[in-house]
């Protein structure tokens, strides 16, 4: 079982639409969990971080993390062509460790 | 607040070669972590570094190997290149890092093609 896992996708959703990307993680002792958006050729840059249970809302972005069910979601609302990128999810684990999932791919249909 | 800087951006290497790729981090980040990215297996952890100490190793050979200096630069080196060793190599810096609140912050990469 990967440490990590994300559906590689790509998820298709059409302008406006609400995209939901989705990401499971193993380790129970994770703390910290992030969203890095990534165009092609370009390197991660930092969507949303979240430490507890719960929704966490920044503009068109909502985190979710479930500790309980090993799952953190990221919604994306009124979904524009230019959030069609790839979405990766990173897990804190262990020590001075960041675990990234492969990454789904979003294509957002103008 | 300047980024995080890499250098340089792209290398092409023949098999054999070695290479040495430098990462400058956000001032006052003093966790520097490194990673490769392909294709096919996504991002992977290679070590990270906190006041010039290797703090943790992922599970690549030991033609991988890093330092950081006093200023928290930090420089990774791999020997003896294979045709795999193709990536994009990533640097990323936070503030202390590890299993907290912290942040990492990527850099823009050294695209390294090996032939």
């Amino acid at each position: 079982q990967k440490e990590v896992e994300q559906n590689s996708g790509p998820l298709s959703v059409p302008e406006g639409a609400i995209a939901s990307l989705n990401c499971t993680y193993s380790d129970r002792g994770s703390q910290s969990f992030f969203w890095y958006r990534q165009y092609s050729g370009k390197s991660p840059e930092l969507i949303m971080s979240i430490y507890s249970n719960g929704d966490k809302e920044d503009g068109r972005f909502t985190a979710q993390l479930n500790k309980a069910s090993q799952y953190v979601s990221l919604l994306i609302r009124d979904s524009q062509p230019s959030d069609s990128a790839t979405y990766l999810c990173a897990v804190t684990s262990g020590t001075y460790k960041y675990i990234f999932g492969t990454g789904t791919r979003l294509k957002v249909l103008a | 607040k300047a980024g995080v800087t890499q250098t340089p951006r792209y290398l092409i290497k023949t098999r054999g070669q070695q290479v040495t790729l430098s990462c400058s981090p956000i001032s006052g980040h003093r966790s520097v972590s490194w990673y490769q990215q392909t294709p096919g297996q996504g991002l992977q952890f290679l070590f990270e570094y906190f006041s010039e100490t290797q703090r943790n190793k992922g599970n690549f050979p030991g033609r991988f190997s890093g330092r950081q200096f006093s200023n928290s630069r930090s420089e990774m080196n791999v020997s003896t290149l294979e045709l795999g060793d193709s990536a994009l190599y990533l640097c990323a810096s936070s503030l202390v890092g590890g299993a907290s609140t912290d942040t990492q912050y990527f850099g823009p990469g050294t695209r390294l093609t090996v032939l």
